[in-house]
């Protein structure tokens, strides 16, 4: 059974356009975060939400918005995409308590933009 | 001056070798210390963790700190092929809702 699971893994698309990125964790844990990886494979944190509450929001653009239905979901929408924001975007997620070590990580959203 | 350091490498050793990753950090509030393991096209995976100074060791694989020097490292014993993957550190303080700063990760190759 996946217990971070991401959709979709890849996705290329063009400039301007808008697209979101689903994922999805079983594994009970109350914190789920989104981070990017670029292609020189530093992970940057981007957005983290404890119980559906928003509990980092690093700087990054207001064309990145994340959406928390229920605790066992993550959504993030990208506007207006640009070509600097082609990467990698990972999904985790954490149990209350363990927040420090305990991430299980999807496998990745490869975006490119052309 | 980056909050934490990591040699990108590449590491590339033989098969059986001895490996030493390493970081340096610059913030004495931290208290986690973990080791994450990433595999390509992949994403990252919990290795080890560490609280405070000390050592701790699963397996083939033992994790240091040293905190009055502000060091930490993960050894390698006979590396394997499997092992072929980049290693990234990872540290937070203490408290609620604690941010994990990261390593830029080092690519280890082990060759058979």
């Amino acid at each position: 059974d996946t217990a971070v699971s991401q959709t979709p893994k890849y996705l290329v698309t063009q400039m301007g356009n808008d697209k979101s990125i689903k994922c999805e964790q079983n594994l009970g844990h109350d914190t789920m975060y989104w981070y990017k990886q670029d292609s020189k494979k530093f992970l940057k944190i981007m957005f983290s939400y404890n119980n559906k509450e928003l509990i980092i929001n690093e700087t990054v653009p207001n064309r990145f918005s994340p959406k928390s239905p229920d605790k066992a979901h993550l959504n993030l929408h990208i506007n207006s995409l640009e070509l600097g924001d082609s990467a990698v975007y990972f999904c985790a997620s954490s149990p209350s308590g363990r927040q420090a070590y305990g991430y299980t990580f999807g496998s990745g959203t490869r975006l490119t933009v052309v | 001056q980056k909050e934490v350091e990591q040699d990108p490498g590449p590491l590339s050793v033989p098969e059986g070798a001895i490996v030493s990753l390493n970081c340096t950090y610059s913030n004495s509030a931290f208290q986690y210390f973990m080791w994450y393991r990433q595999y390509s096209r992949k994403g990252p995976e919990l290795l080890m963790y560490t609280y405070s100074s000390g050592n701790k060791e699963d397996g083939r694989f033992t994790a240091q700190v040293d905190k009055s020097s502000k060091y930490i490292s993960l050894f390698i014993r006979d590396s394997q092929p499997s092992d072929s993957a980049t290693y990234l550190c990872a540290m937070s303080g203490a408290g609620n809702n604690r941010k994990l700063i990261w390593g830029l990760g080092t690519s280890l190759a082990v060759n058979p």
